[in-house]
């Protein structure tokens, strides 16, 4: 069965930082490109970043382009966000996703989610 | 630019069948989407692919319940014999991350 597990929320002063990690299970994880996807209270899903399977090809929504920082571990079945000079409209629950299909670049898509970790911006 | 078009909200009678929409924006009527539903307070579940010839694959577990069709640039998710854990909401969503709006659905 496949499970993410994120982890990692929390309560963040603005301009400060925090990493995100995904625990991957019940699939071959170093197959798949990943995805970040976050939502923000009371509103819709929004793409955050994707990242190949090799880490050879990354992905952000220009609205955190700069500030955020996608990368995985293979070894440890795990896909991190790290998230620098965060601002109140970076407050939202942080879901991971799979790519549903295995081998090819990053497109955006998903076929497996995690349960979201929330990230509260807020001084 | 890519954009999905959803209604707000929908609603439908416990046993009843619903058609939700998702339309596509001008000259991306070829583009095929997925179906993601999203029960209160959860994270979201894959339901299918959908293509612009209307087949579809279903995601794992997905009941028989859950069907798509596409007509041009309209793609669209039924939903028959409608349960109360059927009230959620419904996100289409593209190539490149593109979401629509969703579409919150009330089981009356």
């Amino acid at each position: 069965e496949v499970q993410l597990v994120e982890s990692g929320g929390g309560l963040v002063k603005p301009g400060g930082s925090l990493r995100l990690s995904c625990a991957a299970s019940g699939f071959t994880f170093s197959s798949y490109s990943m995805n970040w996807v976050r939502q923000a209270p009371g509103k819709g899903l929004e793409w955050v970043s994707s990242i190949s399977s090799s880490s050879s090809y990354i992905y952000y929504a220009d609205s955190v382009k700069g500030r955020f920082t996608i990368s995985r571990d293979n070894a440890k079945n795990s896909l991190y966000l790290q998230m620098n000079s965060l601002r109140a409209e970076d407050t939202a629950v942080y879901y991971c996703a799979r790519d549903p299909v295995a081998g090819r670049e990053p497109a955006a898509e998903f076929d497996y989610w995690g349960q979201g970790t929330l990230v509260t911006v807020s001084s | 630019q890519l954009v999905l078009t959803q209604s707000p909200s929908a609603s439908a009678s416990l046993g009843a069948s619903v058609k939700l929409t998702c339309t596509l924006s001008s000259g991306h009527s070829s583009y095929a989407i997925a179906w993601h539903q999203q029960q209160p307070e959860k994270g979201p579940r894959y339901l299918m692919k959908l293509n612009s010839d209307g087949s579809h694959s279903k995601g794992d577990g997905i009941p028989d319940r859950f069907s798509g069709s596409s007509s041009g640039a309209e793609r669209y998710l039924t939903i028959s014999s409608l349960q109360s854990e059927d009230e959620a909401d419904y996100y289409c969503q593209t190539w490149g991350g593109v979401f629509g709006g969703g579409t919150k659905l009330t089981v009356l």
